[in-house]
């Protein structure tokens, strides 16, 4: 079956540490991927995607297809990167597909 | 551009009664997406609407819940006859043209059956 899976539910670093935030996914073909987040007392809202190869606020994902991965990278964490982080490919021409979601907690 | 919007925030019901969702998209939106998210799990698809249409409804349990986008007015997800397991948040979520151009989300119905 096509999944995403997210491996940590919590991921807790300091301030200043470099930060890894896993997603795989199982879809065949070339899916496109997507890296939500979801600050507390906030609307889910997108963080980037994999096609345009942006970095936002620090973070970069790079899609492995050897790995299937799309790991969320950011060499310094903040406090303020604080939240919710979801992966999501996209599954065919309909609808994005979320993974469970990894908590992040940077501690001062 | 007042974004996505969903009213109610918080919805309580009885068990046995109807709960009544509502989602009016982004201007421009004619896409809609409803995602269910339940304690300590991650959002889970539901149904995807464009106007008049429902284009994908995979994600949606086979009795009690329905979905419209209807040509005027704001998209309703509708559970018929609720049960406590139907508690949980519901996010709505609209694009102008489809995934590919990314969802904007609204900030969810938070429905509690007692």
């Amino acid at each position: 079956a096509q999944r995403v899976t997210q491996p940590e539910k919590l991921l807790s670093v300091f301030k200043g540490a470099p930060v890894e935030l896993k997603c795989n996914y199982s879809y065949s073909g070339s899916p496109e991927l997507f890296w939500y987040v979801q600050y507390s007392r906030q609307r889910l809202q997108l963080l980037l995607r994999h096609i345009s190869r942006e970095s936002i606020k620090g973070f970069t994902a790079d899609l492995n297809k050897g790995e299937t991965s799309f790991h969320l990278k950011k060499p310094f964490a903040q406090e303020e990167d604080s939240a919710m982080y979801y992966c999501a490919p996209k599954r065919g021409y309909n609808k994005l597909i979320f993974g469970a979601g990894t908590r992040l907690a940077v501690h001062p | 551009n007042a974004g996505v919007m969903q009213n109610p925030r918080h919805l309580v019901r009885r068990r046995g009664q109807e709960a009544r969702l509502r989602c009016s998209p982004m201007k421009g939106h004619s896409h809609v997406y409803w995602y269910r998210q339940l304690p300590e799990e991650g959002l889970k698809f539901m149904v995807y609407l464009q106007k008049e249409n429902i284009i994908d409804e995979s994600g949606m349990p086979k009795e009690r819940f329905s979905a419209e986008f209807p040509k005027e007015g704001p998209s309703i997800l509708r559970i018929q006859q609720v049960v406590r397991g139907d508690s949980a948040a519901y996010f709505c979520a609209s694009s102008p043209q489809g995934p590919e151009s990314g969802y904007t989300f609204g900030s969810g119905t938070r429905l509690t059956v007692v």
